[in-house]
């Protein structure tokens, strides 16, 4: 069973706006992790933010992780038609064995 | 490039046939993970090996067997395919504990029929 579940399950922006993407989760967590999978492809590792961590920023996207809410959320600020894509969060946590747990995403349309 | 590789792409079984999805890393990761990921069900673990010698279950163990041959490769077999296991399946790679993320192959997409 899931761990994480995003929402919304689409988005469709114009390019040039920001989207912004949510994740809850069940369980305590030691981290959480946001994947981007173009389509036919693998999955790609975006950015990962601690448990005891509230933002962090990479580039274009900024993370936010609220463990009183058990939520976390993907902004992706001035979009391209290339993030055109689907993002999944992650966790991991105590009772996963050390392994990531996947939500089933949200995908995300820019268009041009 | 360095990453995962998986082999092969594509594949089309017919019900009760076996095969062997390969999976090698060139980055020296401990960690090395089998996903199966089917429309509107995200992705799900199959199996995992923690380290070089180990392997353990996953959510969907059934009808898969899995052998770490070494450090860099992780294999995924299907004794007696069945259509419920047409999918596309990833196979991952990461140092112990995720702290950095996994690094994904590209998939192989498997169709029984």
């Amino acid at each position: 069973s899931q761990q994480g579940e995003e929402d919304p399950q689409a988005l469709s922006i114009q390019e040039g706006e920001n989207a912004t993407m949510n994740c809850s989760y069940k369980t305590s967590i030691n981290n959480l992790q946001w994947y981007r999978q173009n389509s036919g492809r693998g999955l790609v590792h975006l950015i990962l933010i601690r448990s005891n961590e509230r933002e962090k920023h990479s580039g274009r996207l900024r993370v936010t992780l609220d463990t009183s809410k058990k939520s976390s959320s993907l902004l992706i600020t001035a979009s391209r038609a290339a993030d055109t894509a689907s993002y999944f969060c992650a966790t991991l946590y105590g009772g996963s064995q050390g392994n990531l747990i996947f939500g089933k995403g949200t995908k995300l349309s820019v268009k041009p | 490039n360095a990453g995962v590789t998986q082999t092969p792409k594509f594949q089309v079984l017919k019900t009760g046939q076996s095969m062997t999805l390969q999976c090698a890393q060139d980055m020296n990761h401990n960690s090395m993970y089998w996903y199966r990921q089917d429309p509107g069900m995200g992705l799900r673990l199959i199996y995992y090996s923690a380290s070089e010698g180990t392997t353990d279950k996953g959510e969907v163990p059934n009808g898969y067997n899995v052998s770490r041959l070494n450090k860099r490769e992780f294999s995924l077999r299907l004794e007696s395919a069945a259509p419920s296991q047409t999918s596309v399946y990833f196979c991952a790679s990461s140092e112990t504990g995720s702290v950095y993320g996994y690094t994904f192959g590209s998939g192989t997409r498997l169709t029984v029929v």
